[in-house]
Formats: structure tokens, sequence, C-alpha cells
């Protein structure tokens, strides 16, 4: 079946930085996505990624390695307002997306 | 970036109504629509993926005949709840995806919060 693992929930310090991780199995591959997910709110993209390697964008990175089913978020200089849900989802051979449960990250002062 | 408005943003309705949601691509042609719905604290579930001028493809255990889904036009979808009950309470969002490309599906409307009394 198709499956998609990431971690319930994380805890960073505003300043510092963290990864998120995520690991998938899916009918074929195209592409990975982070979305991040304020409570009550849509999810808003965040980066994809189709080949093996990192994205910089701005504050976030992502990473994927599509040998090993496996994508990470990377997050620097936290802010509060990264307090949110990080949801992975994944696209399959149909392009259909394969959704995480999503990984609420709560930034401390 | 593409732009995909959802309304409204919040409903509540009696048990029994029926209530309709819109979705609308408002820069691109949306040759497919995707509608979601979520749960508290549970991801985003896959409800049915439409696209325009033909019948929308449900997913497995979503019942067709209650969640209505219409595509006429390449910026327009609706889905609607018929005869909703309490159960029916969850977060609805819409995504659009355009003609080509490779991830324009990545924008999602606002959501609605739909809450049966």
């Amino acid at each position: 079946g198709q499956n998609i693992d990431q971690p319930t929930e994380m805890t960073a310090t505003e300043g510092a930085i963290v990864q998120i991780n995520c690991t998938y199995q899916t009918s074929g591959f195209n592409g990975l996505f982070w979305y991040q997910q304020h409570a009550g709110e849509a999810p808003t993209f965040l980066s994809y990624n189709v080949l093996d390697g990192l994205e910089e964008k701005g504050r976030f990175s992502s990473f994927l390695s599509r040998s090993k089913g496996y994508s990470y978020l990377l997050l620097k200089e936290l802010q509060m307002k990264d307090s949110a849900s990080y949801l992975c989802a994944a696209r399959d051979s149909n392009y259909q997306l394969i959704w995480g449960a999503g990984t609420k990250l709560i930034i401390k002062p | 970036g593409a732009v995909v408005s959802q309304h409204p943003s919040r409903v509540i309705c009696k048990s029994g109504t029926s209530v309709k949601i819109e979705c609308r691509s408002l820069d691109f042609q949306a040759t497919t629509m995707f509608w979601y719905r979520q749960f508290p604290k549970q991801s985003l579930m896959l409800m049915a993926t439409s696209n325009e001028g033909s019948k929308a493809t449900y997913e497995q255990g979503v019942e067709k005949d209650k969640f209505l889904i219409n595509h006429a036009s390449l910026t327009l979808s609706t889905l609607t709840v018929t005869s909703a009950h309490p159960e029916d309470s969850s977060f609805y969002i819409c995504s659009a995806k355009g003609a080509g490309g490779d991830y324009t599906e990545a924008f999602f409307g606002q959501g609605t919060r739909l809450t049966v009394v």
C-alpha cells in the first residue's frame, strides 16, 4: 500500500534550526511536496522536490532522496509564526497526492 | 502564484439541509479540481477528483449521491453536501490544477468550515 510517515509532533526553540523528516512508499513517484498549515486554515505550499538533492528557499530548505524514499524539511532561524503543522505529500504514478498526517511544530521562546 | 478562491469560509446549517461550496481558480484555467476533507488533527483526505466537463471520480467510501460535485467550467467547481448531518461537520478544502505544468495542484482554496447542527 501507499504510506507517508512523519513525526506527530516536534518542539524547537525560537532562533534555532529544526529538521522534519518524511518517509514515503508510493506506487510510482512524481514529486514530493511540503505544505504548512496553521490551525483552522488551508495548507500553503512550501516546496516541491522531484530530483534528488536540496532545494533552498529562504529560511526553508527541502531535501529528497528517491532511492531511500526520504525527504526532510529544514527550517532555520525559527520564528514564533513558524508554529504550525507541516504536511508531507508524495505524488504517485497517477499524479495523485498521498498525504502524511502532518507534524505539529511547537516553537518555544 | 496561482490563486484559488473558496467560498464560503464558514457555514453553519441545520441537519437535513444542503450546503454548496464554491471553488474558483482566479488566474488560470483549472482542468482538474480536487476536493478534500479534513477532520481535526487528521490529515487531508481526498474525496474526489473533478475534471472540467466530465463526471467526478470519487474515492472509495465517499458517497457520490451525498457529495455532489459539478465542474461545469474551467474556473469553477462546486461541492454540494446534501442532507447534511452532524457527522459531515468538517473542514472542506479544494485545490486546482491547470493543464500541463508539474505542480499547479499545489495551490489550495482557503477552506470551508462546515458545522451541521
